[in-house]
């Protein structure tokens, strides 16, 4: 069985710059999480879907980040315009069901801001 | 709200050694599940263990075993026959068993195996 795939596994770009990033989930998996993990810290939620829709997505900053996940499968999440605070890396992870304990995650991308 | 406390920024054990590292956490939940992770160089999150918060038995998977003490609120990570190849971050994490609520992680300790 495929993992959960990630894309770029690294970017670099300049402070407001866009970027985006690619994720897919397990076959199957009905819930997707993207976490922002900071250098030194645990990952940290950034939003959350059931299916195609968002289920908790308290922690994105807004003004600045967007994701989707338009037919339930994979998703994009997108930086506009990019700070310097946003350099870490990024993981997508899916579960089979909203309830189901064990989360599996991507290899990640690994975002550098200049 | 829950919180996972690492206090072992990193520890250092020699292979085929026994090393534990520590978790607490705090939560006010009733139902929980304790998740560790392993987190390579390469940056993939790897699932190592599980325990919920209602299970007699202490989970074990393969060298992995979970010291877990309800009471104490602790959930330690115990790994035996320590290899070269588990030099990693290790996170711990929990998770309330109701609604949606996802994955609290810990800070992470750092581990390093040496021949």
């Amino acid at each position: 069985e495929a993992g959960v795939a990630q894309s770029p596994r690294y970017k670099i770009i300049e402070k407001r710059q866009s970027v985006a990033f690619w994720c897919n989930p397990i076959s199957g998996h009905a819930t997707l999480y993207w976490y922002q993990q900071i250098l030194g810290q645990g990952p940290k939620l950034l939003i959350q879907f059931q299916n195609n829709g968002v289920v908790d997505d308290s922690q994105l900053p807004k003004d600045r980040f967007s994701a989707e996940r338009l037919k339930g499968v994979d998703s994009t999440l997108k930086i506009q315009p990019a700070k310097l605070e946003d350099s870490a890396v990024y993981l997508c992870a899916s579960t089979p069901k909203p309830r189901e304990d064990t989360q599996y995650f991507g290899p990640g991308t690994r975002l550098t801001v200049l | 709200a829950q919180k996972i406390t690492q206090t072992q920024p990193g520890m250092f054990v020699q292979e085929k050694e026994a090393v534990t590292l520590d978790c607490t956490y705090d939560t006010s939940d009733q139902s929980y599940g304790l998740f560790w992770y392993k987190q390579p160089s390469s940056g993939e999150m790897i699932f190592l263990i599980y325990q919920g918060s209602y299970d007699e038995q202490n989970a074990t998977e393969g060298r992995y075993s979970l010291n877990f003490q309800k009471a104490r609120k602790s959930a330690n990570l115990v790994i035996s026959a320590s290899q070269l190849g588990d030099s990693a971050m290790y996170f711990c994490a929990m998770r309330p068993r109701s609604g949606y609520s996802t994955l609290t992680f810990g800070k992470g300790t750092m581990l390093l195996v040496s021949p």
